[in-house]
């Protein structure tokens, strides 16, 4: 089993609409969770934290669930500059400092 | 602009080569790291420097070799590499605090695109 799942879709959504991306992770000491955009032959850039208790920058709202082992992203009213790949990354210390990445969910927003 | 920078942005060589990586950030953190991303693959964490010291090596072949003879600057020599070596490497860095680097986001370089033939 992977230590971080994505469904690596693609997903594609009209402009406006609202889409959703769960990540599951397989470590329980894992500590700290992020949400990253790569855009096609670009360097991955943070979108947000996720904290336990939720959080919300705009039309992105990010949860995590510990119990389950799993965070999510949604995005509203989506846009077309939305489009890219987004990656869910988890930090740990687990005999030494991990970072594991997603292998990412591509995303298209369509006119 | 993320402040990290990363040289060249593409690189042909030969599996007899030897060429180095360069990585500089201009935010004032204080790890580093390097990325590899192949196709329609994760990102693999190779090496993490943490004030300068080597803090992980997580089971990277030798003809990689990583130097950080400071804070803002990180180099990734390669040698005798293989075409499956081929892929985009990503310097990122970050700004520890407390020595915890599990809690820092990190901010990546725009990466280098290496072909090995």
């Amino acid at each position: 089993r992977k230590e971080v799942e994505q469904d690596p879709g693609p997903f594609n959504v009209p402009e406006g609409a609202t889409v959703a991306f769960n990540c599951t992770y397989s470590n329980s000491a894992s500590q700290s969770f992020f949400w990253y955009r790569q855009d096609c032959r670009k360097e991955p850039k943070l979108l947000m934290s996720v904290y336990s208790s939720g959080n919300e920058d705009g039309r992105f709202t990010a949860q995590l669930n510990r119990a389950s082992q799993y965070i999510s992203l949604l995005i509203r009213d989506s846009k077309l500059s939305d489009s890219a790949t987004y990656l869910c990354v988890v930090n740990m210390m687990s005999g030494g400092f991990k970072t594991i990445f997603g292998a990412g969910t591509r995303l298209f927003v369509k006119a | 602009e993320t402040g990290v920078t990363q040289t060249p942005r593409h690189l042909v060589m030969g599996m007899t080569n030897k060429k180095s990586l360069k990585c500089e950030q201009h935010l004032g953190h204080n790890a580093m790291y390097w990325y590899k991303q192949s196709a329609k693959k994760p990102l693999e964490l190779m090496f993490v420097y943490n004030f300068k010291e080597q803090t992980e090596n997580n089971s990277v072949p030798s003809r990689f070799s990583p130097e950080c003879p400071n804070s803002s600057h990180l180099f990734l020599h390669l040698h005798t590499l293989q075409p499956e070596d081929s892929a985009l490497y990503l310097c990122a860095s970050s700004q520890l605090r407390d020595g915890s680097p599990q809690q820092e986001t990190q901010y990546f370089g725009p990466g280098t695109r290496l072909l090995v033939l």
